[in-house]
């Protein structure tokens, strides 16, 4: 079965140190890739997008994230953790049987340490 | 700017009683999403509609039915709501073509007493 694996459900970091959030996922296809983020008590928010073309994509709130197919990875970063960071952060990837349905991860909680 | 609206941010209902949980988009999207997300276990996917009239059961559909008259409108039921049910309900919204990707409300936390 398709999957989404985000490697540890919690990730701390003091601010201002390099963020780095694992997502690994399982395709059979060429996938669209997603990452979202999620603050307490609100909806998940699109951060940023791989679909076709240029593999490093930027995203908001200076996030980046780089498509390599040939690790099955899709790996979220930020050179410079602040505050306002510290939330659940979603990686999903698009269906193989059907690209408008999304497989989620089971998300990634990141605290940033004063 | 483009949005899904959740007609509630929270709730509190009874155990037995028939909850409605509203979800509206006004961006034309094909389709539609319900899930429910609790501590440990991710986003779970309960129903989703790809057209007017149109459904199909997702990962834990047990306990719930949906309802979709019109394309912008996708209704959450709990036919007989019990405390297992107590959790925070997103809607999301996409277009066919999948490549942008869900938008999502802003969450119904529910509890059920």
């Amino acid at each position: 079965a398709q999957s989404v694996t985000q490697l540890g459900s919690h990730v701390s970091v003091s601010e201002g140190a390099l963020v780095l959030l694992r997502c690994n996922y399982s395709s059979s296809v060429p996938p669209y890739l997603f990452w979202y983020v999620q603050y307490p008590n609100q909806g998940l928010q699109l951060l940023l997008k791989y679909t076709t073309g240029a593999t490093l994509v930027k995203g908001i709130n200076g996030f980046e994230a780089e498509f390599k197919k040939s690790e099955t990875s899709f790996h979220l970063t930020k050179p410079s953790a602040h505050m306002s960071d510290a939330a659940e952060y979603f990686c999903a990837v698009s269906a193989v049987d059907s690209s408008y349905k999304l497989i989620f991860g089971s998300g990634t909680r990141l605290l940033v340490r004063p | 700017d483009v949005k899904v609206t959740q007609s509630s941010r929270y709730l509190v209902k009874r155990t037995g009683e028939k909850v409605f949980l509203e979800c509206v988009q006004d961006m034309d999207h094909e389709n539609m999403f319900w899930y429910r997300q609790d501590p440990g276990l991710g986003l779970r996917l309960i129903y989703f509609s790809y057209d007017v009239k149109m459904k199909e059961k997702g990962d834990i559909p047990e306990g719930y039915s949906v309802s979709r008259e019109k394309k912008e409108r996708f209704s959450l039921i709990l036919e007989s709501a019990s405390t297992n049910q107590t959790s925070m309900y997103l809607c999301a919204s996409s277009l066919s073509t999948g490549n942008y990707g869900y938008t999502f409300g802003s969450g119904t936390r529910l509890t059920v007493v």
